[in-house]
């Protein structure tokens, strides 16, 4: 168990709509990095947070966002979902340095039909 | 980040020793190498980093070349549980400013397969 939750564990909803994926660091954490993980690209950087503010994106896509609340637990929302949209979204926190080592929560799983 | 190019995948027996080459012939002076792991339906895991000495922990140890093109994973004995994809990731600790901008550059990594 790395320390970090992510809630929901599966999500099935349908193309157009809006989901909210949610993610409590480990404790003490400040930083809070969104993986995506598809088949066809692998384990890719969506965004990060430190103590609240974006620190860094990635491949992120405009219909996405993320916010990092003063409690420090994180939300990434999808909106107009895409086929393509269905993936496994990791969460990851870190105490916050650069060779801190990053710790992964256990996904939630999205399928978009 | 500096690429790593990895075999696609291998084989272990069980209990037997398994080294994962690493390859980052690109590697700047400033980059650590990491090693991250990712069981079956599960997020990755931190396995070992270093930046010019072989370490070693727990889980594994880790030999860099002296020029640091290269590296390898050591499992000294393999496991069922330690089948799962091996990432060797570099990390520039001197890119950008600030605390905590630094996100994992994954690649396709490799494959371990334990036989029983």
């Amino acid at each position: 168990d790395s320390g970090v939750t992510q809630t929901p564990k599966h999500l099935i909803t349908a193309t157009g709509q809006r989901v909210t994926l949610r993610c409590s660091p480990r404790s003490g954490d400040l930083s809070v990095y969104w993986y995506q993980q598809s088949l066809d690209q692998g384990l890719q950087f969506l965004i990060q947070y430190y103590n609240g503010e974006e620190r860094a994106k990635g491949n992120i896509l405009e219909r996405f966002s993320a916010q990092q609340f003063p409690d420090l637990h994180s939300e990434l929302n999808l909106s107009s979902l895409e086929l393509g949209d269905s993936a496994l979204y990791f969460c990851a926190s870190s105490v916050g340095t650069v060779q801190e080592t990053q710790y992964f929560g256990p996904g939630t799983r999205l399928l978009v039909l | 980040d500096a690429k790593t190019t990895q075999p696609n995948s291998m084989e272990s027996n069980e209990e037997e020793p398994v080294h994962l080459p690493c390859n980052h012939s690109t590697i700047s002076g400033t980059d650590y190498i990491h090693w991250y792991r990712q069981l079956p339906s599960q997020g990755p895991e931190y396995v070992i980093h270093g930046l010019t000495s072989n370490v070693n922990n727990r889980m594994a140890s880790l030999a860099i070349a002296e020029d640091r093109k290269s590296s390898t994973l050591i499992l000294h004995r393999a496991t069922l549980r330690d089948a799962a994809v091996y990432y060797c990731i570099l990390r520039d600790v001197g890119a950008g400013s600030g605390a905590g901008s630094y996100q994992l550059t994954f690649g396709k990594g490799t494959k371990l397969s334990v036989i029983p």
